[in-house]
């Protein structure tokens, strides 16, 4: 399997605070993708960074990706109550398709 | 608006009863994915399809059918269900070619008894 694993699983911090996320993955890759997911709804796609990029920022959300470690990490500064939900990296295949293979998640709770 | 759609929303069914849950988006999109979650294995794919009459399996195919008649619509057909199909279900859209995000829909929780 192509999964990646995110790490930590479960993090919980207080509102203001930075929350950063880890994810790993197996195989070469054309890009990695992290989406958010409220509880029990549809993803939706926060950022993109191709595999030739080693950082990238979006508002409070700066990605990292490391190919030599195949690793990546999304911090989300300045968290707010409404950050709460699971986040997901997905890596894209190389092949000619859009194939994502996604972790496994983490839930993040920003705390009041 | 742009979306994804997908019904039912929720569904209870018995064991091998054939249902089909329907996915539609209005993006012109040629790739869709069928994807289900399970607690602590994340999203896995079931079958994706990257324009009219072009299917193929995901990681986990068994069980499952697919077809893609019409550019918008990607129904997943379970011929005969059983409880280990008890899952989310999300249907997904992009455009081809990597580098894509996915639109994704609401999902269907499927509850098989």
């Amino acid at each position: 399997s192509q999964q990646g694993e995110e790490d930590p699983q479960a993090l919980s911090i207080q509102e203001g605070e930075n929350a950063t996320m880890n994810c790993s993955y197996k195989t070469s890759i054309n890009n990695l993708q992290w989406y958010r997911q409220n509880s029990g709804r549809g993803l939706v796609h926060l950022i993109l960074i191709r595999s030739n990029e080693r950082e990238k920022h979006s508002g409070r959300l700066r990605v990292t990706l490391d190919t030599s470690k195949k690793s990546s990490s999304l911090l989300i500064t300045a968290s707010r109550a409404a950050d709460t939900a699971s986040y997901f990296c997905a890596t894209g295949d190389q092949t000619g398709a859009n194939n994502l293979f996604f972790g496994t998640g983490t839930r993040l709770t920003v705390i009041p | 608006e742009a979306q994804v759609t997908q019904n039912p929303r929720y569904l209870i069914t018995v064991t091998g009863k054939k249902l089909t849950v329907t996915c539609s988006q209005n993006m012109n999109h040629e790739y869709m994915s069928w994807y289900r979650q399970d607690p602590g294995l994340g999203l896995r794919q079931i079958y994706y399809s990257m324009n009219v009459e072009v299917t193929d399996k995901g990681d986990v195919p068994e069980g499952y059918k697919v077809s893609r008649k019409e550019k918008r619509n990607f129904p997943l057909i379970l011929e005969s269900p059983s409880p280990n199909q008890t899952s989310l279900y999300f249907c997904a859209s992009s455009l081809v070619g990597g580098g894509n995000e996915q639109f994704f829909g609401p999902g269907t929780r499927l509850t098989v008894l």
